[in-house]
């Protein structure tokens, strides 16, 4: 089992519709958690941080669910520049280090 | 500031042939991270360094792999000899106090 799981997609979505994914996590040690964003061809930058509370920037809304172990990206509003692959990633302290593990990414394409 | 700054932005060499890529971290940063991107394998960490020190380097995928960082400036990775399953995408990030990670453009590297 990986340690860091999302559905690959690709998610096929109109413009203005509301798209959630999810992400699971296998360390319940994982300290703490982000969303990144990567464009085709490009590098993966950060979209938003994902707190215990839950959290919200502009159209984005990410919760963490400690007891199940995943986080959740909700995207309100979508626009054709939403297309991106998003990535999941945890960081769990190792040792006396911290390491990102990755998810594989969810494809996402936002149809005019 | 410039950001995290790789080159070459490509690089397309024969199998057999010496491949070094080289990353500029964030002034200031002080962990510096190499990662590899492929389709089939998505993100995969290679190695990274707290402070010039190397502090894990379990992700190299074999001796023909190295990686160097004489300076809190700059980092090489260096593939001898190369060979054609090295393709891949390898980015370069850094990483300040705070956890904030910052990735350079990535170098796009084919091995025929």
């Amino acid at each position: 089992r990986k340690e860091v799981e999302q559905d690959p997609g690709p998610f096929n979505v109109p413009e203005g519709a509301t798209v959630a994914f999810n992400c699971t996590y296998s360390n319940s040690a994982s300290q703490s958690f982000f969303w990144y964003r990567q464009d085709c061809r490009k590098e993966p930058k950060l979209l938003m941080s994902v707190y215990s509370s839950g959290n919200e920037d502009g159209r984005f809304t990410a919760q963490l669910n400690r007891a199940s172990q995943y986080i959740s990206l909700l995207i309100r509003d979508s626009k054709l520049s939403d297309s991106a692959t998003y990535l999941c990633v945890v960081n769990v302290r190792q040792g006396g280090n911290y390491q990102l593990i990755w998810g594989a990414g969810t494809k996402l394409i936002i149809k005019p | 500031d410039a950001g995290v700054i790789q080159s070459p932005r490509h690089e397309v060499t024969e199998m057999g042939q010496e491949v070094t890529l080289r990353c500029k971290p964030i002034s200031g940063h002080n962990s510096l991270f190499w990662y590899r991107q492929t389709m089939m394998r998505g993100l995969e960490l290679l190695i990274y360094f707290n402070n010039n020190v190397p502090i894990d380097d379990s992700g190299m995928p074999e001796d023909r792999f190295s990686a160097k960082m004489p300076n809190a400036s700059f980092s090489t990775l260096k593939i001898q000899p190369s060979e054609p399953r090295d393709s891949a995408v390898y980015f370069c990030a850094s990483r300040d106090r705070n956890y904030g990670y910052t990735f350079g453009s990535g170098t796009r590297l084919t091995v025929v």
